[in-house]
Formats: C-alpha cells, structure tokens, sequence
C-alpha cells in the first residue's frame, strides 16, 4: 500500500499568490515524522519543513507552513508569495520512528509558478 | 560547512567497467544514505550507514556494493550494471538515524548515471 500519497501531479499558481500542495500519508506507527522537500532541474534535494506527529503546533519557515490534520493524517505544505524559483519538484515525505524505520518518498508534485 | 559532495557529476559506463561513486560530508553526521532516482519519479532509498556500519540494505542488488571508509565518506562501488540502473543516485546525511527533526536529510547534487 502507498505510505504517501500526492494526489496533484502538476499544479500551477500565479507569482506572489499562495499555493496549497497536498499530502496524506498511512501508517500505524504511533511515532514518525514527516518532511517536505523541493527538487529544482538541477536534481538537488533541499530540505524545507518538518513535523513530528507529537507537535502541537504546525510546523512553519519563512514562506512555508505546514497544514498538519493527523485525524485526516494529512500534511499539506502552504508557500506563501509565491516566487518564480519555486517552480520545481516537490516531495513529500515521511520517517516512521519504530517500524522498519523506513524513509518514503511519496510520487511528487510539480509545480509552475507563471510570471 | 553544510554542504554534502558528490563525485563524478556525471557519469557514463558499459556494462562491464567497475565504477565508483563518492559522497563526503564535513557536518559531524552520522548517518549517510544512498537513494537511487529514475526520471520523474521520487528517490527510493537503497543503504543506509548509521555510525560507519550498515543498517539498511533495501534488497540491492550485489552489483552495487556500498562502503563507509570513515564518518564522513561514503562509495558507492558500481560493476557489471545493467542499463536499466542508469538514473541519479543521491547521497544523503543526517544528524543520525533516529527520530525527530535530527533526520532531517542533507541532499548532494547526485551523479547521473548512465550505463551503456
């Protein structure tokens, strides 16, 4: 069964709006944590947000947030202003602390952002 | 220093060549990782090295061989590759291999790979 699920393959948004990425995830693990990364062309991955499932509070830097409903067991990332290099791929992703302690990526969501 | 190092950036090789990838890091990590990714798809994790020894091997083939000479090196020794393990394999650390914000990941740029 898929761990991390994002539903949107592609999004587009308008510069200087704010753009919603979604991600649900699936897991029994009581423990685990979840991150979000981006991936320009160039192929590096950076490292943008984290929550852990014992946060109270959703997790926030800078122009990124994130929307945590552990209920729904989502963990959307909001980019706030919108910049032209935003544009790229985004992956979410999710460590479970006591089984397996796997690292999965879920399938990405590529982002354009127009002038 | 918050930078993790990949060697070749490229890479191109026939079927029969022995290669080498190499991953360095000089934030005091301990945990490195290998993950392959074909073309739009996400990364998928293949060892990770937590404190110089291998924790995880998620069933790679033996024609990829991983070492971890020192806390802050890692190899990826490649020979005889099919052309379908052409793809960028990246190279990750992290504070350690436990919970927490401390797994939190540092990417290098990867080597694209291309086997003939």
């Amino acid at each position: 069964a898929q761990k991390i699920t994002q539903t949107q393959p592609g999004m587009f948004v308008q510069e200087k709006e704010a753009v919603t990425l979604d991600c649900t995830y699936d897991t029994s693990d009581p423990s685990y944590g979840l991150f979000w990364y981006k991936q320009p062309s160039s192929g590096e991955m950076i490292f943008l947000i984290y929550q852990g499932s014992y946060d109270q509070q959703n997790a926030t830097e800078g122009r990124y947030s994130l929307n945590f409903q552990k209920a729904r067991k989502s963990a959307n990332l909001v980019i706030s202003a919108s910049q032209l290099g935003d544009s790229a791929m985004y992956f979410c992703a999710m460590r479970e602390d006591n089984y397996g302690q796997n690292f999965v990526f879920g399938p990405g969501t590529r982002l354009s952002v127009l002038p | 220093d918050t930078e993790v190092t990949q060697t070749p950036k490229h890479l191109v090789m026939g079927m029969t060549n022995k290669k080498s990838l190499k991953c360095e890091q000089h934030m005091g990590h301990r945990a490195m990782y290998w993950y392959k990714q074909k073309a739009k798809k996400p990364p998928e994790l293949m060892f990770v090295y937590s404190y110089e020894k291998l924790s995880i091997n998620e069933s790679v083939p033996s024609r990829f061989s991983p070492e971890c000479p020192n806390s802050s090196l890692l190899n990826l020794h490649l020979h005889a590759l099919q052309p379908e393990d052409s793809a960028l394999y990246l190279c990750a650390s992290s504070q350690d291999w436990t919970s927490g914000r401390s797994n939190e990941q540092f990417f290098g740029p990867g080597t694209r790979l291309t086997v003939l």
